[in-house]
C-alpha cells in the first residue's frame, strides 16, 4: 500500500449504530486529520493529531471520537449519529516542521450515509 | 466570512479550450496550494507556491501567487477530459497557525469531448 488509505469506502448505518472508520497513512508522516465534506460547505477540519497527541479540535460533537495509537493509525469512532453527519469523511496526513508542512495528502475518504 | 474566494463555481467548456480559475482572499498567507479532486476520491495536491509573484508550471497547467500573497490563480491550456474535477485551493499561515489550512469551496471544471 502506498499513500493515504481509508477504510471502509462507503458506510451506511442508523441513528442508533456504532461503527469505526479507519485511516493508515503509509507516508512517514507525523500529523493525521479528519475532515468532514459536505455539499456547498468548504472542508471542515475536526480533528488534528501531531506526534500521537490531539491538539486540535474544532468543537466536533462528541458523537465523533477519535483515537490515534500511533503516527501511521487514525481511526474515526462513530456512535448516534445523526442524518446531518452523512457526508464524504476525509483522513490526510503531513509532515509537521517540515519545509512544505502545510501540505496535506489525502486518502480516498469514506462516504458515510446515516439513516 | 468565506476567506478563500473561489470563482467560477462551475465551468464546463469543451476539449482544447484555455481555461483560468481563481483563488481571492483579503488576508495574507504563507502558503497556497492547489488540489484536483475527483468523483468519490480524496483531493490531490497539484502545487504549493509560497513566495509572493511565483510561477509555477506542471505540463499544462499555470499556477501563480498574487504579489502580495493574498490571491492565486491557475491557467489550463489546451483543457483536455481527463483535467475535469473539482479544484480546491487551500491557504495556509493564516492568523499564526502552522497546522490548519484555510479552504475554498472549489471550482467545479467539466472539459467535454
Amino acid at each position: 500500500e502506498t499513500g493515504v488509505t481509508q477504510t471502509p469506502r462507503h458506510l451506511v448505518m442508523g441513528m442508533t449504530n456504532k461503527k469505526s472508520l479507519k485511516c493508515e497513512q503509509h507516508l512517514g508522516h507525523n500529523a493525521m486529520y479528519w475532515y468532514k465534506q459536505s455539499a456547498k460547505k468548504p472542508l471542515e477540519l475536526m480533528f488534528v493529531y501531531s506526534l500521537e497527541e490531539r491538539v486540535e479540535n474544532n468543537s466536533v460533537p462528541s458523537r465523533f471520537s477519535p483515537e490515534c495509537p500511533n503516527s501511521s493509525h487514525l481511526f474515526l469512532h462513530l456512535h448516534t449519529l445523526q442524518p446531518e453527519d452523512s457526508a464524504l469523511y476525509l483522513c490526510a496526513s503531513s509532515q509537521i516542521l517540515a519545509v512544505n508542512s502545510y501540505e496535506q495528502y489525502f486518502g480516498p475518504g469514506t462516504r458515510l450515509t446515516v439513516t | 466570512t468565506q476567506l478563500l474566494e473561489q470563482s467560477p463555481q462551475f465551468l464546463s467548456i469543451q476539449e482544447g479550450e484555455n481555461l483560468t480559475v481563481y483563488c481571492n482572499s483579503s488576508s495574507v498567507f504563507s502558503s497556497l496550494q492547489w488540489y484536483r479532486q475527483e468523483p468519490g476520491e480524496g483531493p490531490v495536491l497539484l502545487v504549493t507556491v509560497v513566495t509572493g509573484g511565483e510561477v509555477k508550471k506542471l505540463k499544462r497547467l499555470t499556477f501563480q501567487f498574487g504579489d502580495a500573497r493574498k490571491d492565486s490563480s491557475l491557467h489550463i491550456t489546451a483543457a483536455q477530459p481527463g483535467d475535469t474535477g473539482l479544484y480546491l485551493c487551500a491557504a495556509g499561515g493564516h492568523a499564526g497557525n502552522n497546522r490548519k489550512l484555510i479552504w475554498g469551496l472549489g471550482t467545479s471544471l467539466a472539459v467535454n469531448p
